[in-house]
C-alpha cells in the first residue's frame, strides 16, 4: 500500500517568509510525528499528534512552529517568520497507534532552504 | 552531552568483513532501542529492534547493555548493498524516538 507521502519535496524560501509543510500518514495509523534532521545529524523530535490532539509538542523549537492534524489524518506543520536556522529535512512519520512497539514509517522528507 | 552519541565514522570496510558498531545514552530510564538505516538523501527506516537478551536478524545482531547504556550492532559478511548511515534511537518517555547522529558505513568491492 501507499506509504507516507510529503509535499512539497522541496522548498525554497526567502528569511522572514511563511511555509507550510504537509504530510499524509499511512491510511489508518492514527499516531502522527514530525521530525526535523539538519545536515550531519539524526532527525530531532518535534511533535506527536495521536488522533487531532497534540498528544506531545516537547520538541516545537519556539512559537514560530505550529502544526495541525484537524480530522486526524493529513498534518500540516506551519514556520512563521522563517530564518536560515530553520534550513532542514523535515521528516513526518506515522504509526498504528502511540505505543512504541508500533514501527513509525517515516516520509521521504521535506527539504526546507530559507535564503 | 547529547542523550545519544555514535561515532561518526566513516567506517571503509570490504565486502565480506565484519564491522561493530556502538552508541551510548544517557539517560537511565529510556525504555526502547532501535538501530535505524538511512540511505543517503533518503528516510529512516527501521532495521531491528534492541532486546536485553541480544537479538540476530541474518547477518545482524544487536545487543543492549543496560548496566553500561550501550548499544552495539554486528554486521557480518559485509554487502555492498550495507552502504548507508546507522542510526541508535532510543526512547524515553512515550514514543518520540530520540536519534544519535548516526555512524556512516562504506563497503567496497
Amino acid at each position: 500500500g501507499a506509504g507516507v507521502s510529503q509535499t512539497p519535496s522541496n522548498k525554497v524560501t526567502e528569511k522572514g517568509k511563511y511555509v507550510e509543510l504537509r504530510c499524509d500518514p499511512i491510511s489508518g495509523h492514527t499516531a502522527l510525528y514530525w521530525y526535523r534532521q539538519s545536515l550531519g545529524q539524526g532527525p530531532e523530535f518535534l511533535i506527536y499528534f495521536q488522533g487531532t490532539g497534540a498528544a506531545d509538542d516537547s520538541g516545537l523549537p519556539n512559537d514560530r512552529f505550529f502544526a495541525v492534524r484537524p480530522e486526524g489524518s493529513v498534518s500540516t506543520l506551519k514556520i512563521q517568520r522563517t530564518e536560515r536556522g530553520d534550513s532542514a529535512v523535515y521528516l513526518c512519520a506515522s504509526s498504528l497507534a502511540g505505543a512504541t512497539y508500533n514501527e513509525q514509517f517515516f516520509g521521504p522528507g521535506t527539504r526546507l532552504t530559507v535564503l | 552531552r547529547k542523550e545519544v552519541e555514535q561515532d561518526p565514522g566513516p567506517f571503509n570496510v570490504p565486502e565480506g568483513a565484519t564491522v561493530a558498531f556502538n552508541c551510548t545514552y544517557s539517560n537511565s530510564a529510556s525504555q526502547s532501542f532501535f538501530w535505524y538505516r538511512q540511505d543517503c538523501r533518503k528516510e529512516p527506516k527501521l532495521l531491528m529492534s534492541v532486546y536485553s537478551s541480544g537479538n540476530e536478524d541474518g547477518r545482524f545482531t544487536a545487543q543492549l547493555n543496560r548496566a553500561s547504556q550501550y548499544i552495539s550492532l554486528l554486521i557480518r559478511d559485509s554487502k555492498l548493498s550495507d552502504s548507508a548511515t546507522y542510526l541508535c534511537v532510543v526512547t524515553v518517555y512515550g514514543n518520540k524516538l530520540v536519534f544519535g547522529a548516526g555512524t556512516i558505513l562504506r563497503v567496497k568491492s
